[in-house]
């Protein structure tokens, strides 16, 4: 079951903030972050594991909560250059062959205008 | 280093028609996943290698198939095309297991059935 994104879309202007939520119903490893330009291949940001700490560089961060099984994206002081698609990808740590993969959700558009 | 290479970039084929997508991963990388993204049902999961052995597979019919070969290429084969297997096919590359890595994605090869 892939886990779930919002918002679906976002507008926003230059230096405005944004978060981006990703909420999954099972028992989370991991939880990885990319953003896709169009016609372009998605491009990792970064990634969050179980029991790790918060990441972030520059103005992007995100968190994990474990309890809910959610993460979060955090953009500050947004640019024009972080408009695209945001992909949260899901892995679940399974020792066999159901693993190995992650499940993307369904992404979130993020427009930023100047 | 050199990324994530997939080729060709574009394909148009013929219902019914079979086609054959390469993917060559980041040099050191063993793991390949292929991934299929379409704008209705998004990021959907294939089937992942690890030193030429599947490892996972996705929810599609067998005419979907692949391999990878003793210097981690991979291959993927769609046999008797149908017009709803228009989509981006990725390639991800990760040195081992996706959930603890994450992937470098490939720029797709973008199939057209007519």
């Amino acid at each position: 079951q892939q886990p779930v994104q919002s918002p679906q879309a976002v507008i926003l202007r230059e230096g405005e903030d944004a978060v981006i939520n990703c909420s999954s119903s099972k028992a989370l490893y991991s939880v990885h972050w990319y953003r896709q330009k169009h016609g372009e291949a998605p491009v990792f940001l970064m990634i969050l594991l179980k029991g790790g700490e918060q990441k972030g560089h520059d103005k992007i961060s995100a968190s994990f909560n474990e309890k809910k099984q959610q993460s979060s994206l955090y953009l500050t002081a947004s640019q024009l250059s972080y408009s695209g698609t945001y992909f949260c990808g899901t892995g679940l740590w399974a020792n066999n062959n159901a693993g190995n993969m992650l499940t993307f959700g369904g992404g979130t558009r993020l427009m930023v205008k100047p | 280093k050199a990324g994530v290479t997939q080729t060709p970039r574009y394909l148009i084929k013929t219902r019914g028609q079979q086609v054959t997508l390469s993917c060559s991963p980041i040099s050191g990388h063993r793991s390949v996943s292929w991934y299929q993204q379409t704008p209705g049902q998004g990021l959907q999961f294939l089937f992942e290698y690890f030193s030429e052995t599947q490892r996972n597979k996705g929810n599609f019919p067998g005419r979907f198939s692949g391999r990878q070969f003793s210097n981690s290429r991979s291959e993927m084969n769609v046999s008797t095309l149908e017009l709803g297997d228009s989509a981006l096919y990725l390639c991800a590359s990760s040195p081992a297991w996706a959930e603890a890595y994450g992937y470098t994605f490939g720029s797709g090869t973008r199939l057209t059935v007519v």
